[in-house]
């Protein structure tokens, strides 16, 4: 079975950091773009990183560039952003989601597989 | 960045009813729009890839359709399971953008 498991979500103090980890099992993990998507409380789906299946190329949305850092250990089949310099705004689930196509195909066709997120909350 | 503008932000409707989302672009996306379900407190579910290609598994009577800057998603016969909200999202360039969303209610 595909599957995606996050961990390492919780509770931060403004400025801040926090490592979330997703974990990888059920296909060739290596083969895929992966991505974090985050969903503050009440509002919409914002992408936020994606990684390359290679680890060669990364992306990011503007406002988490220079305190965000997206990587992979393809060894352990595993998905992980760094996050320093934290903010409330960066208070959501955050999700860790598959590209649906092997790796040359990029972002282009969406996300098929999905973790159940985990919960940051940064607040004093 | 590419900006997603969904209309209508949210929609009653009854069972049986079809229903109709739209999507538009700021910017041609070519046909790379994808379509997600998400129910209250659950992982988004993508429901159609590339505009109008439907994910293995989904029932036929969710459809899209569209290219360029102005896409629709259709449910053919609302379903009790379908009461939901739908986010499109480009894949067209990065940072990948979604829609507002549009939520649909009972009626």
């Amino acid at each position: 079975e595909v599957q995606l498991l996050e961990s390492g979500g919780g509770l931060v103090q403004p400025g801040g950091s926090l490592r979330l980890s997703c974990a990888a099992s059920g296909f060739n993990f290596r083969s895929y773009v992966m991505n974090w998507v985050r969903q503050a409380p009440g509002k919409g789906l914002e992408w936020v990183s994606g990684i390359s299946g290679g680890d060669i190329k990364t992306d990011y949305t503007g406002s988490v560039k220079g305190r965000f850092t997206i990587s992979r250990d393809n060894s352990k089949n595993t998905l992980l952003l760094q996050m320093n310099s934290l903010r409330a705004e960066d208070t959501a689930v955050y999700y860790c989601a598959k590209a649906t196509y092997y790796d040359s195909s990029g972002y282009l066709y969406g996300m098929d597989v999905w973790g159940q997120g985990t919960t940051v909350t940064v607040s004093s | 960045d590419i900006q997603m503008t969904q209309s209508p932000s949210s929609l009653s409707a009854s069972v049986q009813d079809r229903v109709t989302i739209t999507c538009r672009a700021s910017q041609s996306v070519s046909n790379f729009l994808n379509w997600y379900q998400q129910k209250s407190g659950k992982a988004p579910k993508l429901l159609i890839f590339a505009a109008s290609n439907l994910q293995t598994g989904v029932p036929s009577r969710f459809s899209g359709s569209g290219s360029g800057t102005d896409f629709t998603l259709t449910i053919s016969s609302l379903q009790p399971e379908d009461f939901a909200t739908y986010y499109c999202q480009q894949g067209y360039s990065t940072p990948l953008t979604f829609g507002g969303g549009t939520k649909v209610e009972v009626k």
